[in-house]
């Protein structure tokens, strides 16, 4: 079955802290997307990519093809930064044009 | 430029009844996508268009869903005969050319089947 393993579910974080969020993946992927959910709000793309690294501001996004697994990062978290996170994949080999989804990260960063 | 659209924003229907719900993407995104985000599941993936063609329906949850798509543009997801487990947010996105692109979400339709 094709999965998506994200941890931490939950994380807590004073304002000022580097973040790291994880995701894993069961089989090959054609990319992966980081998203961004706020409370109530709706769902925003951070990044999509399919080696490699990208940067966005103090998002970082990691992946590494051979170990099935991605990080994001956030430097100097702000209280602003508190949503959840999902990470998704879209499988390649004749899987759904569609995405897979994690359970998401819910961050809250305090104050 | 404005972004996706979805109507309506909250839908509350008996159970039994016949729902539609619609998508606008951003004017002139071919690839479309339906997800459903529920409590229990997640976010979950229903299906995609190309234009007007659904060349991936494998997410449709049973053969009360169909959705169709018109001038490859304007959407709608019809749920026949509403059950309560039908109860989520309908999230609509799209992409500017097909499933390797960014995709950018639209605001969803959260509905309550009572």
């Amino acid at each position: 079955k094709n999965e998506v393993e994200q941890s931490p579910q939950n994380l807590t974080a004073q304002e000022g802290e580097f973040i790291t969020i994880n995701c894993s993946y069961s089989v090959g992927i054609s990319a992966l997307h980081w998203l961004q959910q706020h409370p109530g709000g709706g769902i925003v793309s951070l990044f999509m990519l399919s080696s490699g690294k990208k940067k966005h501001g103090r998002l970082i996004a990691t992946i590494n093809i051979q170990e099935k697994h991605s990080s994001l990062h956030i430097t100097a978290s702000h209280p602003r930064d508190s949503a959840v996170y999902i990470c998704a994949v879209r499988f390649s080999g004749g899987g759904a044009d569609g995405l897979t989804f994690g359970k998401g990260t819910h961050l809250i960063i305090q104050p | 430029g404005a972004g996706v659209s979805q109507s309506p924003s909250n839908k509350v229907t008996e159970k039994g009844k016949d729902v539609e719900l619609r998508c606008d993407p951003i004017s002139g995104h071919t690839a479309l996508y339906w997800y459903r985000q529920s409590l229990g599941q997640g976010l979950e993936f229903l299906i995609y268009f190309q234009g007007n063609s659904a060349p991936d329906k494998s997410g449709l949850p049973s053969d009360r869903f169909s959705a169709e798509r018109t001038g490859g543009s304007v959407s709608t997801l019809t749920i026949q005969r509403t059950q309560q487990e039908d109860s989520a947010v309908y999230l609509c996105a799209s992409s500017p050319r097909d499933r390797t692109d960014t995709q950018y979400f639209g605001p969803g339709t959260r509905l309550t089947v009572l």
